[in-house]
């Protein structure tokens, strides 16, 4: 059972428009949730992070809303870049005490310039 | 820079051969994760280090071993691999084992299995 589940494999959007990437989770004990961002032929790398307390964080031009009651959380990119063009996994952590990641099957996100 | 290496990038062997991939670290993190990617998938997390500690997840075949001789150093063994074992396998390491300890990801190595 998929407890991360991203269900857009793939989004296209115009530079310099807002980028709306979607992330549901059924695990209403998830306390930590993160955004991770992949190139071709590179490993995934941590873009930005959100605590269950809070339901904003903002870094730059990247900014992740939280929704505990709805368990749903969104990545906004704004304005959006070629270079943004990538696969984005949104991951969980787990409450069991070892802080193990749950990872979506990500979203790739292309910018047309 | 400080990274995290995975060696070999692809990796083919035949059905029920032994193979080894490795992992190596310059970040001197006390964690080191090991993950399969299969397609489309999201990546799973097979087992883990902290430090010396191995941690298994329940559902990892017992096809999976893996070993740390050191910081620096991690190997995934799968003593006898299928072709539903056919994958990326991600190396990843955090500072610590907290939520806030980000985990820094290698490149992956692509198993095919013949």
């Amino acid at each position: 059972d998929q407890q991360v589940k991203q269900n857009s494999p793939s989004l296209s959007v115009q530079e310099g428009r807002i980028s709306i990437l979607n992330c549901d989770y059924t695990n209403s004990m998830f306390d930590y949730f993160l955004w991770y961002k992949k190139y071709p032929a590179e490993g995934p790398t941590f873009l930005i992070s959100i605590s269950s307390i809070k339901d904003k964080n903002e870094d730059g031009r990247f900014t992740v809303f939280l929704n505990k009651s709805a368990k749903h959380l969104s990545l906004h990119i704004v304005p959006s870049q070629p270079g943004d063009s990538a696969v984005y996994f949104c991951a969980a952590s787990t409450p069991s005490g070892t802080y193990k990641y749950i990872f979506g099957t990500g979203t790739r996100l292309k910018v047309l310039a | 820079d400080a990274m995290v290496i995975q060696n070999p990038r692809y990796q083919v062997t035949q059905f029920g051969k032994p193979v080894t991939l490795s992992c190596s670290q310059t970040l001197n993190h006390n964690v080191m994760y090991w993950y399969q990617q299969k397609s489309s998938q999201a990546p799973k997390l097979l087992f883990h280090y902290y430090d010396k500690d191995f941690n298994n997840e329940a559902d990892t075949p017992d096809n999976f071993q893996s070993r740390r001789p050191n910081t620096s150093f991690c190997f995934l063994d799968i003593r006898s691999p299928g072709l539903g074992d056919a994958a990326m396998y991600l190396c990843a390491t955090s500072r610590d084992r907290t939520p806030l300890g980000e985990q820094y990801f290698g490149p992956g190595t692509r198993l095919t299995v013949t």
